[in-house]
């Protein structure tokens, strides 16, 4: 059973860099067709998909975060991080690790895509 | 905003069918997937693909789409299915960029 884990500090001061890791327990975070993503939960709103990364390092960013998103892979630790740069209160949210997986049957057919496993959420506050 | 958009909130009476739809226009060329939060929780994978339950989810909830639309159906919904809802798709760019629905609060009366 796969198991994600995000840790990281739970507050941080305006205009600093938020840096949280999920540990992937359970599997190997190089195995399969899995894109490892972030997604955040403001308080009482929606999901917001902030990005992924792809075990060969390569990402894709929610626009409206790019300029301050980075996200990184570390397969040696099976974990991957996020970095979210010059913070302010509206970053303020509950902030998920998922492994979204591609589907495909035998005939190497694809037929969907989601967000399978989920990390418990970490709350982070940006507050000075 | 976000370009997958849903009613805020529906009802139903328990033991009912309700549908939550999500409307977005890369809809019309990619599937939708389907999550389901209850408080304090982390969102659940319901539905994904054309119409693909993962293991565990109980066969009353069901996926469909047509033209921009994507719905899901829960069939004789039960208490434990009062929860927010939310579809997930790629944007109209089609660039592998991930976009979420605003979400729909299920109360079943």
């Amino acid at each position: 059973q796969v198991q994600l884990q995000e840790s990281g500090p739970g507050l941080v001061k305006p205009s600093q860099t938020l840096s949280l890791t999920c540990t992937v327990s359970g599997g190997s975070i190089s195995s399969g067709s899995y894109y490892w993503s972030w997604i955040r939960q403001p308080a009482g709103k929606g999901l917001e998909w902030i990005g992924r990364i792809y075990t060969s390092g390569s990402t894709n960013y929610n626009p409206s975060l790019k300029s301050r998103v980075t996200i990184s892979v570390d397969t040696s630790k099976n974990q991957f991080s996020l970095k979210l740069s010059s913070v302010t209160a509206a970053d303020t949210a509950v902030y998920y690790c998922a492994r979204q997986r591609y589907y495909y049957d035998s005939s190497g057919y694809y037929y969907g895509e989601g967000f399978d496993y989920w990390g418990q959420g970490t709350l982070v506050t940006v507050s000075s | 905003s976000s370009e997958l958009t849903q009613d805020p909130a529906v009802s139903v009476a328990l033991g009912q069918t309700v549908r939550i739809t999500c409307q977005g226009d890369s809809l019309r060329s990619y599937y939708a997937s389907w999550y389901q939060q209850k408080p304090g929780q982390a969102p659940v994978l319901v539905i994904y693909g054309k119409n693909n339950r993962p293991s565990g989810i109980p066969d009353r909830f069901s996926g469909s789409s047509s033209g921009n639309t994507a719905s899901l159906t829960i069939t004789g919904a039960q208490a434990e299915d009062e929860a927010d809802y939310y579809c997930n798709s790629r944007d109209s760019s089609g660039n592998h960029l991930g976009v979420f629905g605003g979400g729909t609060k299920l109360t079943v009366l």
